[in-house]
């Protein structure tokens, strides 16, 4: 699986948008870019994906690298709600099944 | 409320028990994925199952196993437990196996082997 890298932590204010940058340096053109987060106590949950383009849905928008080195994920406005931590995972299409290899996230500090 | 039910919530065993963890796909949820969320490990995927087969393979112990019932639920059977083998497990589910399909995780079950 091709490798992502993501800062440990941020932190954010209550109401304030939240840039979450991830490293995909050896993604190859059938790589998916998908976000999960998993709130305290919780299962993750999926936040967003895409491929190529951006991509924006009620949770959040994914901006996307021209050379898909690198992506962001953008919540517009963090609530206390969206502490977590968030993971970039890229899902390969030459891989057998579609499972999720999670790496250690970004941790989300939001403070009121 | 995601949709899929993982039972028990909370489990608490001894070393060298066997256990069985059950998971019931979101309805028309055709496959299934358990993975495990310890500590030192983090979140690693287990085994991935579609309509009954199994489809995926990841870093599951020989003391493991699963099967995907024709109703669609899914267990995973732990033996020969150890303390390593303390962690959080979730299950999650999907409608199909394409790459852009959500994967939808269950609030986990909770091992404590002792």
């Amino acid at each position: 699986d091709a490798k992502t890298t993501q800062p440990n932590s941020m932190e954010s204010n209550e109401e304030e948008p939240v840039h979450l940058p991830c490293n995909h340096s050896t993604i190859s053109g059938t790589d998916y870019i998908h976000w999960y987060r998993q709130l305290p106590s919780q299962g993750p949950e999926y936040v967003i994906h895409g491929l190529t383009s951006n991509v924006n849905n009620r949770m959040a928008s994914l901006a996307i690298a021209e050379d898909r080195k690198s992506s962001t994920l953008i919540l517009h406005r963090a609530t206390l709600r969206d502490a977590a931590v968030y993971y970039c995972i890229l899902r390969d299409e030459q891989a057998a099944g579609n499972k999720l290899t999670f790496g250690g996230g970004t941790r989300v500090l939001v403070k009121p | 409320d995601s949709g899929v039910t993982q039972t028990p919530k909370h489990l608490i065993t001894a070393t060298g028990q066997r256990v069985t963890l059950r998971c019931s796909p979101r309805s028309g949820d055709l496959s299934v994925y358990w993975y495990q969320q310890s500590l030192d490990q983090g979140l690693q995927f287990l085994i991935q199952y579609y309509n009954g087969e199994e489809r995926a393979k990841g870093n599951i112990l020989e003391r493991f196993s699963a099967q995907q019932f024709p109703d669609l639920h899914s267990e995973l059977n732990l033996s020969s437990l150890e303390l390593g083998d303390s962690a959080l497990y979730f299950c999650a589910s999907s409608v199909g196996a394409g790459l852009d399909n959500e994967q939808f995780f269950g609030p986990g079950t909770r091992l404590t082997v002792l």
